[in-house]
């Protein structure tokens, strides 16, 4: 059972670079999540998917587009990457909106330079 | 503004001996309170939660506390384990017009239990 997989687990990017990270679930989950993890930060929404066929902001989405492919794939991308984009990447999927029993991916360490 | 804190960026436990991991939070709307715990090169697994019309809630060595008054809930973990070793985090979400609010995580507490 594999849960919430992301796709690459590491990737080192150039400024101005573009790149899309992948995310797909197996567990016939509704709604899906991208998070950043910085140093001394927390966990921080950027977007969201309540469901299949829409997406909406978090609280930090700037420089992020999101694209909900079908139930079990949202994948993030970055247009022109920027160094304050290095980061740790998490996606994580939920029943639904009001189950916050997320599961998490392993995650994906994002160096811009 | 942070909303939920975690003010204790570590904490070191013996093996056998009760962990308390403490958070804080500013915002009077928030009705859900969790704990997740995440291991090194890990993504976070959800570990226990509470509702806030309730003061406690337990699953096994890990019990969570809150207290509406004072903005405040503890986890305390009894009796701690090596494994137990990770770090938490904190965190917290609201109802705002009918629909239930996006999580708020703390900074995360980095506990370690020694043998």
């Amino acid at each position: 059972n594999a849960g919430v997989t992301q796709t690459p687990k590491f990737q080192v990017l150039k400024t101005g670079q573009s790149m899309t990270l992948q995310c797909a679930q197996d567990m016939n989950h509704n709604s899906m999540y991208w998070y950043r993890q910085d140093p001394g930060m927390g966990l921080r929404l950027i977007y969201y998917s309540a469901s299949e066929g829409t997406t909406d902001k978090g609280e930090v989405p700037n420089g992020y587009n999101v694209s909900r492919l079908n139930k079990r794939e949202f994948s993030l991308r970055l247009e022109s990457a920027a160094p304050s984009q290095t980061s740790v990447y998490f996606c994580a999927s939920s029943v639904d909106r009001d189950n916050y029993g997320y599961t998490f991916g392993s995650g994906t360490r994002l160096t811009v330079v | 503004d942070q909303q939920v804190k975690q003010n204790s960026p570590s904490l070191s436990v013996q093996e056998g001996r009760i962990s308390i991991l403490n958070c804080d939070y500013t915002n009077s709307m928030f009705d859900y309170f969790l704990w997740y715990k995440k291991y090194p090169a890990e993504g976070p697994t959800f570990l226990i939660s509470i509702s806030s019309i309730k003061d406690k809630n337990e699953d096994g060595r890990f019990t969570v506390f809150l207290n509406k008054s004072a903005k405040h809930l503890s986890l305390h973990i009894v009796p701690s384990q090596p494994g137990d070793s990770a770090v938490y985090f904190c965190a917290a979400s609201a109802v705002y017009g009918g629909s239930q609010g996006n999580l708020i995580f703390g900074k995360g507490t980095k506990l370690s239990v020694k043998p």
